[in-house]
């Protein structure tokens, strides 16, 4: 079956744009993640959803990140007037439950210049 | 708040050599404890899992026992091969709440 799909999987922007990532989880799939990851480094949490309802967003950086998954399905990771120190990889990843394993997208590469 | 700890890196061996990377943990409960591997240019994805005490997970002949008394789930292969140099992750998953990830354990495996 379809696994995670994100997109897009490049995205270059100037600085101050805002940009939408968004992420389709595998159907059926309870619980989304978004992480952000360096080179070199592991996944960072960012925030989380069961279903619809955003269940931990601590690792947030700033109030320039915000997330949403309206019908429990889809979601969207927005970037508000972007900075370069935001240029990483972003990966999402869903799971049956919270307990389960998560399968891990392609990932949005960002450059902010 | 849940803790990863990882073996720090990079690792280097030679083909058919053995392989440990330790993981220890800190968690309220009883999460799931995972290893991930990322192979060059690709996104993680699921090597073996183990979701309770003394459980032992298996894939493509490496192996981690998840021990609550020493809380370590350490990862073991008898002979790597060229083809495993990855970067492996150690993580654990909480009955509720996120995931926690390691920083990674770089192996490169020579011929």
């Amino acid at each position: 079956g379809a696994g995670v799909s994100q997109s897009p999987r490049y995205k270059v922007t100037k600085r101050g744009q805002d940009v939408a990532l968004r992420c389709d989880p595998i159907s059926g799939h309870v619980s989304l993640y978004w992480y952000r990851q360096a080179l070199g480094q592991g996944p960072e949490f960012l925030t989380y959803f069961n279903y619809e309802a955003q269940q931990d967003k601590s690792g947030l950086p700033n109030d320039r990140f915000s997330a949403e998954r309206p019908e429990g399905s889809i979601s969207t990771l927005t970037i508000q007037r972007t900075e370069q120190r935001d240029s990483a990889m972003y990966r999402c990843a869903s799971s049956p439950l919270t307990r389960y394993e998560q399968f891990f997208g392609p990932g949005t590469r960002l450059t902010v210049l | 708040g849940n803790s990863v700890t990882q073996m720090e890196g990079p690792v280097t061996l030679s083909e058919e050599a053995f392989l440990t990377i330790n993981c220890t943990y800190t968690a309220t409960g009883y999460p799931s404890l995972f290893w991930y591997v990322q192979y060059p240019g690709e996104g993680l994805q699921l090597l073996l899992k183990a979701t309770k005490a003394d459980d032992k997970g298996s894939n493509k002949g490496f192996e981690a026992t998840y021990r609550k008394e020493t809380t370590s789930f350490h990862l073991e292969k008898g002979s790597v091969q060229v083809s495993d140099s990855a970067v492996y992750f150690c993580a654990l998953s909480p009955l509720a709440g996120k995931s926690t990830f390691g920083d990674g354990t770089t192996l490169t495996v020579k011929p």
